[in-house]
């Protein structure tokens, strides 16, 4: 069974530190998909990022990044120079692709960052 | 107009009520999901359908029940809500093809039980 974990229930940072985002997840298949969402207060869920098991290469996107390491199994989330703006919940998923849990979404609790002035 | 429309966006009901929150997509995906927020609990898996005929249980299906009437529509119905259902409600789509691509969400329906 597919099980995603976000230790993390809530971060607080003052504006333009960095904030770390730790998803540790656990899967039977070889072949799996893993996501990152971004939930504003405004409530929508925002699609930040999404990964193969096959590409451990990590991401890099503005101020945000991503480190994969299949090792331990974790997908964490980096976000540089934080600002107000980056205040919400923050969501990582996990979609198995090799069983019949294929196309289903596993999701963690997520994490609420709060980026003060 | 939002590609993953749900409808109603909020809605107060009473105990043994019938409820059903609905849901269109334009976005051509077969892949439809219904999801429900907790606090502190994430998103957690209600039905999923990856066709019209194809109607599959999640992870907290009981008290709920599902109907895929076209590719575009997909209905959530709660045949007689219980106060622990006050939630957040989400619709979402997905891509068809080999890959799993990512969900796509409406703007959510916030239904309170009393």
């Amino acid at each position: 069974a597919q099980k995603v974990t976000q230790a993390q229930t809530e971060i607080s940072v003052v504006e333009k530190e960095d904030v770390t985002l730790d998803c540790v997840y656990e899967t039977r298949d070889t072949t799996y998909y893993l996501f990152w969402y971004k939930q504003p207060p405004s409530g929508e869920l925002v699609f930040l990022i999404r990964r193969n098991s096959f590409d451990e290469q990590n991401e890099i996107s503005g101020r945000y990044s991503w480190n994969f390491q299949k090792s331990t199994s974790s997908f964490n989330f980096t976000i540089t120079a934080s600002q107000v703006v980056d205040s919400a919940v923050y969501f990582c998923a996990l979609s198995e692709a090799g069983t019949d849990s294929w196309g289903k979404f596993q999701f963690g609790a997520g994490t609420q960052v709060v980026v003060t002035p | 107009d939002a590609d993953v429309t749900q409808t109603p966006r909020n809605r107060i009901t009473k105990t043994g009520k019938r409820i059903m929150l609905e849901c269109s997509q334009t976005k051509g995906h077969d892949r439809m999901y219904w999801y429900r927020q907790d606090p502190g609990l994430g998103l957690r898996l209600i039905y999923y359908s990856f066709d019209v005929k194809d109607i599959n249980k999640g992870e907290i299906s009981d008290g709920y029940s599902v109907s895929r009437q076209a590719q575009a529509k997909f209905s959530l119905s709660l045949e007689s809500a219980i106060p622990n259902q006050t939630a957040l409600y989400f619709c979402a789509t997905s891509p068809t093809g080999k890959s799993v691509g990512e969900l796509f969400f409406g703007e959510g329906s916030r239904l309170t039980v009393l």
